[in-house]
């Protein structure tokens, strides 16, 4: 079936880089996607990565996808105070156009 | 300016009553999509429209409505069958390439209260 996990929770020190992990089921899924939520909002698209790839860098962020474990990570560099949120990963099934999201990270980041 | 909106952002509901949600896009997208979002839950997806006049059910359509009359607007009515309506309510849009990314634009969300 599908099914996306992600950890719930996960504090950082300003500065340093936060890794945000998640597993997917579905090998069929084509895209994997990361996004953003701040409290009382919509979602951000951050980035995506097809699966036919092993890494994306786009400035401070870093995707990497193990496709035989079927796993997914977001690296933030140099993390700021901005960038505590909610993170959501979302796999989008091979012959689908719909998503299937994760429960979300919540990131905090203190001094 | 480009983009999602949904109104209103909060919104309080007697039991009994049905309640309709707005999202309107200007993206010029064919595919819109209906989620809620329960605390500690990820998005559950309740209905999505991959054209104007259609609309599927997604995972948890039951005791919600939808209509596509136009490409902008795509209304969702919870109705006095949604046994816990209580939640917040994301409206989303994408192009419609199949095999492709799609990326999804998320409008700010509805925060719907049942009193």
């Amino acid at each position: 079936g599908e099914d996306v996990e992600q950890s719930l929770f996960l504090s950082v020190r300003e500065g340093d880089s936060s890794v945000i992990n998640c597993t997917y089921t579905d090998s069929s899924s084509t895209y994997l996607y990361w996004y953003k939520q701040e409290p009382g909002a919509g979602l951000q698209l951050l980035t995506y990565i097809f699966s036919n790839m092993d890494m994306k860098q786009d400035q401070r962020l870093t995707v990497l996808l193990n496709k035989k474990d079927k796993h997914l990570s977001l690296r933030i560099a140099d993390t700021q105070t901005g960038d505590s949120a909610i993170y959501f990963c979302a796999e989008k099934p091979g012959g689908y156009n719909k998503l299937i999201f994760g429960a979300g990270t919540r990131l905090a980041v203190h001094p | 300016d480009g983009g999602i909106t949904q109104s209103p952002k909060y919104l309080f509901r007697k039991e009994g009553q049905n309640v309709t949600l707005s999202c309107e896009q200007n993206l010029n997208h064919d595919a819109m999509y209906w989620y809620r979002q329960d605390p500690g839950q990820g998005l559950r997806l309740i209905y999505y429209s991959q054209i104007v006049n259609d609309f599927q059910k997604g995972d948890i359509a039951e005791g919600y409505s939808v209509s596509r009359e136009k490409k902008e607007s795509f209304p969702l009515t919870v109705t006095s069958a949604q046994k816990n309506p209580t939640a917040f309510y994301l409206c989303a849009s994408s192009i419609w390439v199949s095999g492709e990314g799609n990326e999804q634009f998320f409008g700010p969300g509805t925060r719907l209260t049942v009193l």
